[in-house]
């Protein structure tokens, strides 16, 4: 069974920029959740969908948006890009969603913005 | 607020030297704990869920139990590979469905 895919795995932006990135859950998990991962902040929540509805959303501000397709894949977009964005964007997958399932993780997008 | 803290920051530990990393936590209505092994420029690896106190769950080398107040990872007899940040993270039963993660344990096993 294949796991949770992110694409692509490297980016690097220049500030000001936007950036587009891809998460395939688990094949049959509804619940894609998005979060950014910094050596400061640790691991922070930024959005939940679930059968491509919006259900959860964390303290990120506007320029941080997502949606997700009719085939449970998810987009995450970061519009204004700021050096502080620089992060590993980690995509989790699972059936129904906390909180009575878990969450598997992709390998995350390392992105970094100059 | 939900809070979660680990300790210790860094471990390192001997091959076969046993010992446990704590995670405490505060959160309103627990609906589960988690446990994730996270190894350098990877995405997290499931673990464990820990669900009522009392509860215990075990995976080769690796315990996990859980109190009102805190859980302990235990490992037994570690070894090099076990090396990796260990993540505690909870969710609860009501209000944002979200895992509200600690800052990590990381641990180092020498031969």
């Amino acid at each position: 069974k294949a796991g949770v895919t992110q694409t692509p795995r490297y980016l690097i932006k220049t500030r000001g920029q936007q950036v587009t990135l891809s998460c395939s859950p688990i094949s049959g998990h509804r619940s894609v959740s998005w979060y950014q991962q910094t050596p400061g902040q640790g691991l922070q929540f930024l959005f939940e969908y679930f059968s491509e509805t919006q259900r959860n959303k964390g303290n990120f501000p506007g320029r941080f948006s997502g949606r997700q397709f009719s085939n449970s894949r998810s987009e995450m977009n970061v519009s204004t890009l700021e050096l502080g964005d620089s992060a590993l964007y980690l995509c989790a997958s699972s059936p129904q969603g906390l909180p009575n399932t878990e969450a598997f993780f992709g390998q995350g997008t390392r992105l970094t913005v100059v | 607020e939900d809070q979660v803290t680990q300790s210790p920051e860094a471990l390192r530990l001997q091959e076969g030297e046993s010992s446990s990393l704590n995670c405490s936590y505060t959160v309103s209505g627990l609906r589960g704990l988690f446990w994730y092994r996270q190894d350098p420029g990877k995405g997290p690896e499931f673990l464990f869920t820990l669900y009522s106190a009392g509860e215990e769950k075990e995976k080769e080398r690796l315990k996990a139990t859980l109190t009102k107040k805190e859980s302990f990872l235990h490992i037994t007899a570690p070894k090099p590979e076990d090396s990796a940040t260990y993540l505690c993270a909870v969710s609860r039963v009501q209000g944002a469905q979200k895992l509200v993660f600690g800052q990590g344990t990381r641990l180092t096993i020498n031969p």
